[in-house]
């Protein structure tokens, strides 16, 4: 099952933050936290992961809470290319890189 | 490269019959998944291989579902007497050391 609980859509206006919640309280210490995304009839992309700092990416930045129990993604100017469904998912740090889907975000630019 | 590769992109079968897909991974990459998905739901993980070797199997693949990666490279993942259940999308991804998991565009299946 997934550890981690998203709320089910979203919608925010082109141009603006998206900031995207996450809660896996839960997660251990050997434990990172992953977002994707799946853009309509294609296959999951990477967003971005961490494990305790903030990151930031060219597609995104990711907030981690001091004690690792939430996170949020923020895509900073969402365009209408960022209509997809996110997911957020606790992976272990072991060499599998299984990962558990959740039923993710479904978060809606609007023009 | 090009990507993760899967063929077919859809596939329409009877009820009873035999299925196969095929993934291509990003050609330097040493582990292979495949997922499955159905209509709003996220991916559920089926299998796994590093190289040629199947090293975890998802209680989710039933006896009628076989996987293999004969030489490392490219993957088949095979049903047998198909069930109007296993229509989904079948994913495919492939992944590496220090690298993230690439995923394909999927195989649709539909058994009718």
């Amino acid at each position: 099952d997934a550890k981690t609980t998203q709320p089910p859509s979203m919608d925010c206006a082109e141009g603006r933050a998206a900031n995207l919640p996450c809660n896996h309280s839960t997660i251990s210490g050997n434990e990172y936290v992953y977002w994707y995304r799946q853009i309509h009839s294609q296959g999951p992309q990477y967003i971005i992961h961490g494990l305790k700092n903030n990151e930031t990416n060219e597609m995104a930045s990711l907030i981690i809470t001091e004690d690792r129990k939430s996170s949020t993604l923020i895509l900073p100017h969402a365009t209408l290319r960022d209509t997809a469904v996110y997911y957020c998912i606790v992976r272990p740090m072991d060499s599998s890189y299984k990962l558990i889907f959740g039923s993710g975000t479904r978060l809606l630019v609007r023009p | 490269d090009t990507g993760v590769s899967q063929n077919p992109r859809h596939k329409i079968t009877k009820r009873g019959q035999n299925v196969t897909f095929r993934c291509d991974p990003i050609s330097e990459h040493n582990r292979l998944y495949w997922y499955r998905q159905t209509l709003g739901q996220g991916p559920e993980f089926l299998t796994y291989f590093q190289n040629e070797a199947q090293l975890e199997k998802s209680r989710l693949l039933s006896d009628r579902f076989s996987a293999e990666r004969p030489k490392g490279s490219f993957s088949t993942l095979e049903i047998q007497r198909t069930e109007q259940g296993d229509s989904a999308m079948y994913l495919c991804a492939s992944t590496s050391d220090n690298t993230e998991a690439f995923f394909g565009q999927g195989t649709r299946l539909t058994v009718v």
